[in-house]
């Protein structure tokens, strides 16, 4: 089975705070992405990456930054935490191949910044 | 505007009725439509991926169909337990150059199935 597993299920943060969020995955699919999900505006992408060092700004990139120094991870950077950026975070990552070409999501991290 | 829509937004059933999710999207260039299971506070886990040339996929008491011509795809519920009480996600796997592999999804059906 494919396993996307992300650092923290919870994690609290003050303003101001550097974070990091870390997805890994065991299945070398090319493709990874990072979400954030809000209740009534659904899963918007922040981030997406197709391949090692490359990355491409989703349709919230703003306030993020990613990285992907190996295939098996991506992380997700939070370069000065601000009470908006509260949410759930989801990574997900996908394959070309046709035949396994399903995208699996790891399960969440729940952020809080006070 | 690569729109996927989802109707209903919620749906509460009594166990054992059958019961059909609808998604729309408004973008024909589709690599695949894929269903997803949301369980509160969790990830989500991939039901059916119905590829491009197909027309419909199957699991268990699942059946999903995907019409491109009319921009539509159905999850179709048999015999509903409460079991698979949840959200239900749709979304469309992009195959236009500019954002190929990239998935877009609806805001989902949050399905009650009550004893």
């Amino acid at each position: 089975d494919v396993k996307v597993t992300q650092s923290s299920r919870y994690l609290v943060k003050r303003t101001g705070e550097k974070v990091f969020l870390e997805c890994v995955q065991d299945m070398d699919h090319e493709n990874m992405f990072w979400y954030r999900q809000d209740p009534g505006l659904g899963l918007r992408l922040i981030y997406f990456s197709y391949d090692v060092k490359m990355k491409e700004k989703g349709d919230i990139p703003e306030g993020y930054s990613v990285s992907r120094e190996k295939k098996e991870r991506f992380s997700l950077i939070l370069e000065s935490a601000s009470t908006n950026q509260t949410s759930m975070y989801l990574c997900a990552s996908t394959t070309w191949d046709r035949s396994t070409d399903t995208q699996y999501f790891g399960p969440g991290t729940r952020l809080t910044v006070l | 505007k690569q729109e996927v829509t989802q109707i209903p937004a919620a749906l509460s059933v009594p166990e054992g009725e059958n019961l059909v999710l609808n998604c729309s999207f408004t973008d024909s260039a589709i690599y695949n439509l894929q269903w997803f299971r949301q369980d509160p506070g969790k990830g989500l886990t991939s039901l059916l991926l119905i590829q491009s040339s197909q027309r419909e996929q199957t699991s268990g008491r699942l059946n999903a169909s995907l019409d491109k011509s009319s921009g539509r795809s159905t999850l179709y519920i048999a015999a509903s337990q409460p079991g698979d009480s949840a959200t239900y996600l749709c979304a469309r796997r992009s195959s236009r150059g500019s954002t190929l592999g990239r998935l877009y999804f609806g805001r989902g059906t949050q399905l009650t199935v009550w004893p």
